[in-house]
């Protein structure tokens, strides 16, 4: 079956805007969870939804928010962008309660 | 805070060798680790979990061995191939849900 996708791969913007990144998951996955990845800070939570319902979220600023709609798909969005924003943003679903999460190939955000 | 992290930054290893990677982690309560191959360009792929009632789990050419005393995993990998080049990471599920906390990875280097 298919895997993880997200849109868009690549995307470049200014700082002061704003940015949407879409995640859909693998059919009959209905936990979804965002990860920023930086070669300074590694691998980074920033939040999981389960049933269009935030479960857990890191330790980001407000700037940083998601939605998960009721087909399961995921947005994250980052308002008054960053420099150092730019990074890898990983999406990863599995199913609800296993351990297991698969990924996707990211979003990879550079902020100018 | 909770933190996982690695011993070594990156590992090389022969062809056909065994690898070992190294992983400690801080947060005595945690009872779920797993492992993750990242590839270049891609998101990591889930290669083995343990759970914290568990001493030791296989899978195929690979072992994870859980020392909760010193809180210490370690990821083996038999007969290493050109094709395990990739950067590891361990991780902790806590909270019941997934909110997963990575190590800062191990770059594994397979010589031919």
């Amino acid at each position: 079956k298919a895997g993880v996708t997200q849109t868009p791969r690549y995307l470049i913007k200014t700082r002061g805007q704003q940015v949407t990144l879409s995640c859909s998951p693998i059919s009959g996955h209905r936990s979804v969870s965002w990860y920023q990845q930086t070669p300074g800070q590694g691998l980074q939570f920033l939040f999981e939804y389960f049933s269009e319902t935030q479960r857990n979220k890191g330790n980001f600023p407000g700037r940083f928010s998601g939605r998960q709609f009721s087909n399961s798909r995921s947005e994250m969005n980052v308002s008054t962008l960053e420099l150092g924003d730019s990074a890898l943003y990983l999406c990863a679903s599995s199913f609800p309660g296993a351990g297991e999460q698969y990924f996707g190939p990211g979003t990879r955000l550079t902020v100018t | 805070g909770e933190s996982v992290g690695l011993h070594l930054p990156t590992l090389s290893v022969q062809e056909g060798d065994n690898s070992i990677i190294n992983c400690a982690y801080s947060n005595s309560a945690s009872d779920y680790f797993i492992w993750y191959k990242q590839e270049s360009g891609k998101g990591p792929q889930f290669i083995i979990d343990i759970r914290s009632n568990m001493d030791k789990r296989q899978g195929q050419r690979v072992t994870v061995l859980l020392n909760k005393t010193v809180k210490h995993l370690s990821l083996q990998i038999a007969a290493t191939q050109p094709g395990d080049s990739a950067v590891y990471f361990c991780a902790e599920n806590s909270g019941g849900y997934q909110k997963v906390t990575f190590g800062t990875g191990t770059k594994l280097q397979v010589i031919p």
